[in-house]
């Protein structure tokens, strides 16, 4: 039980393009969604808490209009990456805190 | 930064040796958890331990926790080669208990 499952587990991309990752809690309502980033070979940083029905909490220095977060529903969270660039090209997880289970991730990369 | 320190950076250990991790964190928290994770994939959960626990046993592991020194250990014994990974220690802070990572260390067990 306690499953997030995170669509889609690879990306790649052109400059300029927008990307939504999508993580959805399987068997449990989630009322709230970490969202995280990890460059290579470092550690995951914070980016945002979504909550549903209202807005997201963002980390300071973390870009709101780039990083859109919406949780729309008690099982469905989004981060839309907006106008992708190559230094956005990251790994991006997200946990619900409700069960402490992560998402399997995704490879975004930017070309 | 809020971001949790541990070290080694990296560690090199033989099989069935035992290998030890540190981590220290700056703020108050809930709890600290320690995570793997093979290179390039998620993150495997593999410990918890409250705030007014001292130490905590699962299976090859033993995780210790010192509040009034903000740091924790995680010891595993008996090494094996498919302990090979990054481990990482995240503190569990606040009302949404948001884990906050420390910056990892890479595990390499030779066979």
């Amino acid at each position: 039980g306690a499953v997030v499952s995170q669509h889609p587990s690879r990306v790649i991309c052109k400059s300029g393009t927008s990307v939504k990752i999508e993580c959805r809690s399987l068997d449990f309502q989630a009322t709230t969604m970490f969202w995280y980033r990890q460059f290579p070979k470092q550690s995951l940083m914070l980016m945002a808490t979504s909550n549903e029905g209202s807005k997201a909490t963002y980390e300071q220095g973390v870009e709101k209009d780039k990083f859109l977060i919406n949780h729309a529903s008690l099982t469905l969270s989004t981060l839309t990456v907006t106008s992708a660039h190559p230094e956005d090209s990251s790994f991006y997880i997200c946990s619900a805190p409700d069960r402490g289970t992560f998402g399997s991730g995704t490879r975004l990369t930017v070309v | 930064s809020q971001q949790g320190e541990e070290d080694p950076q990296a560690l090199s250990i033989q099989e069935g040796e035992n290998a030890t991790m540190n981590c220290s964190y700056k703020t108050s928290i809930n709890n600290l958890q320690w995570y793997r994770q093979n290179s390039g994939r998620g993150l495997v959960h593999l410990i918890l331990i409250r705030s007014n626990e001292r130490e905590k046993h699962s299976g090859r592991l033993r995780v210790t926790l010192d509040t009034s020194k903000k740091s924790s250990s995680l010891l595993i014994t008996a090494s094996r080669a498919a302990d090979t990974a990054s481990y990482f220690c995240a503190t569990g802070q606040g009302a949404t208990n948001k884990l906050i990572f420390g910056t990892g260390t890479l595990l390499a067990v030779q066979p």
